[in-house]
């Protein structure tokens, strides 16, 4: 079967970093996303790795291993703004749609 | 610089009525993606559309569910008969034309939130 799996819940304190970890079994691969989504909002595009390594973009950054099927978004001095729940989601095709897990909520606390 | 427009936001409809979700992607986005999120559940993949074509619609249930992306106008999710467990929210995402890696972003529209009574 095909999985992408990501903790359920994490909390932090503003100021400090989080890591949260995804992990990915699909019938290919051909890009992972992660997301921010915020309740009864739209998700958000933060980052894109396809190569592996690492992608930075101001206090967000990615990482990706495609041997290992493993991917982490690293948040960098957490904001009470940073809470929200965060969607890794794999491209498995070069058709474009994509698997979603089923997100982590990252609850940064004052 | 609109983003993906989705309308309505909220819609509510009673057991056995049908439900029209409308999608409005990017400016210069010819892709089309209908994913559905159930309360406390990831977003699940339903169908792909360009103008004209259905691409992809392994995610679609195989009744009571259709998609189109006509040459003028939206894209429309439609829902016949609907029943309680397709209360959800139902996301539409754009893409742009792909390259030939079809390495493209999905930007999401802000939803609309479909309870049934």
């Amino acid at each position: 079967g095909q999985n992408i799996d990501q903790p359920t819940e994490m909390t932090a304190t503003e100021g400090a970093i989080v890591q949260i970890n995804c992990t990915y079994q699909t019938s290919g691969f051909n890009g992972l996303f992660w997301y921010q989504q915020h309740a009864g909002e739209a998700p958000t595009f933060l980052s894109y790795n396809v190569l592996d390594g690492l992608e930075e973009k101001g206090r967000f950054s990615s990482f990706l291993s495609r041997s290992k099927g493993y991917s982490y978004l690293l948040l960098k001095e957490l904001q009470m703004k940073d809470s929200a729940s965060y969607l890794c989601a794999v491209r498995a095709d070069s058709w474009g749609k994509l698997q979603f897990g089923a997100g982590t909520q990252v609850v940064v606390t004052p | 610089n609109a983003g993906v427009m989705q309308n309505p936001r909220h819609l509510v409809r009673r057991r056995g009525q049908e439900a029209r979700l409308r999608c409005s992607p990017m400016k210069g986005h010819s892709h089309v993606y209908w994913y559905r999120q159930l309360p406390e559940e990831g977003l699940k993949f339903m169908v792909y559309l360009q103008k004209e074509n259905i691409i992809d619609e392994s995610g679609m249930p195989k009744e009571r569910f259709s998609a189109e992306f006509p040459k003028e106008g939206p894209s429309i999710l439609r829902i016949q008969q609907v029943v309680r467990g397709d209360s959800a929210a139902y996301f539409c995402a754009s893409s742009p034309q792909h390259n030939a890696a079809g390495q493209e972003t999905q930007y999401f529209g802000p939803g609309t939130r479909l309870l049934v009574l």
